[in-house]
């Protein structure tokens, strides 16, 4: 089945404790993204990766870094969580070309992350 | 910048009754358009997308969207809702590389579409 994973599903950690949330797809896409969630704000683009070593800052980037070391995998690490980075993660992931504006997103599941 | 606003937090219909969910959008250049659907503790899944062509755009579980070009709009709709359709509505904005734009899909804040017996 075509999917993206994202593990922990669920965590809760404290201020300063680096965590890693795992991203990865099967579908072979060359583009991935994380975002985060929150109530009354939509959904905000932390980085993205438009293929193997390639990534940007999104909207909101502090705080967060990424790495894109394979294709399918795109962790989003936390090395200091505050309690402002509690939210609701999505990664997500795509085709990416020429005619990419019209790919279609494929998200994971989410990762809901608590910061005491 | 471009922007997408989704103008109400809840919408509340009766099972049986039209339903219309409002998303209006701020671009320079030609837009893409895009509906996803989240159902509770779930990741969000594509219902429909506008590129071009008829602005009347049919997608998946029998919603449409009607991209309206003079009033900057995509509002999703479905003649009959169900009970199973509510959930979190999110509408999104992508202006392509091909027509200038910088390919950054942007998302509205969603709207809570509750359906009830």
């Amino acid at each position: 089945e075509a999917q993206v994973t994202q593990n922990p599903r669920y965590l809760i950690t404290v201020t300063g404790k680096k965590l890693t949330v795992t991203c990865s797809q099967n579908m072979n896409h060359e583009y991935m993204s994380w975002y985060r969630q929150d109530p009354g704000l939509g959904l905000r683009q932390i980085y993205y990766s438009m293929n193997v070593e390639v990534t940007d800052k999104g909207d909101v980037p502090e705080g967060y870094k990424v790495s894109r070391k394979e294709k399918r995998n795109f962790p989003l690490i936390l090395e200091s969580p505050s309690p402002n980075q509690t939210s609701l993660y999505f990664c997500a992931s795509s085709l990416f070309g020429r005619l990419s504006g019209a790919n279609v997103l494929t998200f994971g599941a989410g990762s809901r992350l608590t910061v005491l | 910048a471009q922007s997408v606003a989704q103008p109400e937090d809840q919408v509340n219909v009766a099972e049986g009754n039209p339903l219309t969910v409002k998303c209006t959008y701020s671009v320079s250049g030609n837009p893409y358009l895009f509906w996803y659907v989240q159902y509770p503790n779930r990741g969000l899944q594509f219902l429909l997308k506008y590129i071009t062509g008829d602005n009347l755009v049919k997608g998946s579980y029998g919603f449409e969207a009607e991209f309206n070009k003079s009033q900057t709009s995509f509002h999703l709709k479905k003649p009959s809702a169900l009970v199973s359709d509510s959930a979190l509505y999110f509408c999104a904005v992508r202006v392509p590389i091909l027509t200038g734009g910088g390919n950054k899909l942007t998302f509205g804040t969603g709207t809570q579409l509750k359906v009830e017996l």
